[in-house]
């Protein structure tokens, strides 16, 4: 079946660093979607990316899906304390009715001043 | 705009005790969906419904019943509460389906003792 790997599972910063998190996919997708999940908190939607070797900023962070549409990246730049949190890639497959999205495991950042 | 809303926001249950956990959208999203989140397992479909009257299994429906009577309400019917089934849960919509992002409530923290 269809896995979508994320590494790392955790990564702790000081503020400033920057931050990278990837996402890996067993099966080619048609679009992968960024959540963040404050602690205690529910997902929130970031972003989605359509389009093989998309790339798209939001302020510090920056999101690429991959030309063969299997990848995926969200890098963020000068990390604060308010980036805190647990981030989870989605990786949807299309195919009719066995349409399928997979929820990566997530990767879980601290920042410490 | 209160978004999707879950209740209760925490509940412990005996085992072999029945609950319904309620989900109530109301922005119109035809799709709805529960998932149950657990420490190091990310986020795992248990049902969801692409419409009133409609729905459908996820990756793991044991345990558990839903049914969709209106476009707003998608409640979760756990029968008899084992243990396995301590988690969090969380209910999300969105307006096209799983390839659109999806909006989250605010979560359920169940405990079976």
């Amino acid at each position: 079946g269809q896995q979508v790997m994320q590494i790392p599972q955790y990564q702790h910063v000081q503020e400033g660093e920057d931050f990278t998190t990837y996402c890996n996919s067993s099966t080619t997708l048609s679009n992968i979607q960024w959540y963040k999940q404050r602690p205690g908190g529910h997902p929130v939607f970031l972003i989605q990316l359509v389009k093989s070797g998309e790339v798209k900023k939001q302020k510090r962070l920056t999101f690429q899906f991959g030309e063969a549409k299997k990848n995926s990246s969200l890098h963020i730049t000068a990390t604060q304390t308010t980036d805190v949190g647990t981030y989870f890639c989605a990786g949807f497959r299309s195919g009719g009715t066995a349409s399928k999205l997979t929820f990566g495991t997530g990767t879980r950042l601290q920042v410490t001043l | 705009n209160a978004g999707v809303t879950q209740t209760p926001k925490f509940q412990v249950l005996k085992t072999g005790q029945s609950m319904t956990l309620q989900c109530a959208q109301d922005m119109n999203h035809e799709y709805m969906s529960w998932y149950r989140q657990d420490p190091g397992m990310g986020l795992r479909l248990i049902h969801y419904s692409v419409g009133a009257g409609i729905t459908d299994q996820g990756e793991v429906p044991n345990g558990y019943n839903v049914s969709r009577s209106t476009t707003e309400d998608f409640p979760l019917r756990l029968l008899s509460a084992a243990p396995s089934q301590t988690s969090v849960y969380f209910c999300a919509s969105s307006p096209q389906g799983r390839h659109s992002p999806l909006h989250f409530g605010n979560g359920t923290r169940l405990t079976v003792t």
